[in-house]
């Protein structure tokens, strides 16, 4: 079974300063690994994703996401936080199961950017 | 415009009172699926449907059902609606089941429900 970990429920940061949000996971198999971004009152919307290669990884809006096996850490992060940055950011796993690649969502990191 | 959508967005019901949410895409997509989202535990995926007529439990069935007999709907029933189903509710599709492969899950807006 597959689990995902995000140890910070919120996190105020001030504006133009960098941020990182942690998500650790665990499986016993290969995984995917994604960030998603929700804007109060929308659905998900995907920020970026891991499936193999680079482990660096870019998405939109300036964040980008390192994905270290040896941890199983993807953190998320992004050099200089704007206001319209204020959302809840939630790390997910998925692996193939022949069939239902579920995704397996963390608790979610509610990121608050202080003006 | 591609897009998920679900109505009703926010719903107030009584306990044990029948009610349909809907979900429709528009992108032509196989694989649907329903999820909640409650405060302190992330998103749980409810049901989920690889193409018409076939569908399948998440991790958190119990209390409700679907149905995919067109491509583009998959509404979420709850026969008789208790307390603890009281929720914000997400749609999500994507082309095919292998997410990784067929990039992303595209989320509806959400439909908030209270169970009284």
């Amino acid at each position: 079974a597959q689990s995902v970990t995000q140890l910070d429920s919120q996190v105020p940061v001030f504006e133009e300063a960098p941020v990182e949000l942690r998500c650790n996971y665990s499986s016993s198999v290969s995984v995917y690994l994604f960030w998603y971004v929700q804007y109060p009152n929308q659905g998900l919307q995907l920020l970026l994703k891991y499936l193999s290669g680079s482990t660096l990884v870019k998405g939109i809006n300036g964040f980008e996401a390192e994905f270290n096996k040896s941890q199983t850490s993807f953190h998320l992060r992004k050099p200089s936080v704007h206001i319209s940055d204020t959302a809840e950011y939630f790390c997910a796993v998925t692996h193939s199961n022949f069939g239902n690649e579920k995704l397996t969502f963390g608790t979610g990191t509610r990121l608050t950017i202080i003006p | 415009e591609a897009q998920v959508t679900q109505n009703p967005r926010y719903l107030i019901t009584v306990t044990g009172k029948k009610l349909t949410v809907t979900c429709s895409q528009n992108m032509n997509h196989e694989y649907m699926s329903w999820y909640r989202q409650d405060p302190g535990l992330g998103l749980r995926q409810i049901y989920y449907s690889m193409n018409v007529e076939v569908t399948d439990k998440g991790d958190v069935p119990e209390g409700y059902k679907v149905s995919r007999k067109e491509k583009r709907n998959f509404p979420l029933i709850l026969e008789s609606p208790s307390p603890n189903q009281t929720s914000l509710y997400f749609c999500a599709s994507s082309l095919g089941p292998r997410l990784a492969l067929y990039n992303e899950q595209f989320f509806g807006p959400g439909t908030r429900l209270t169970v009284l």
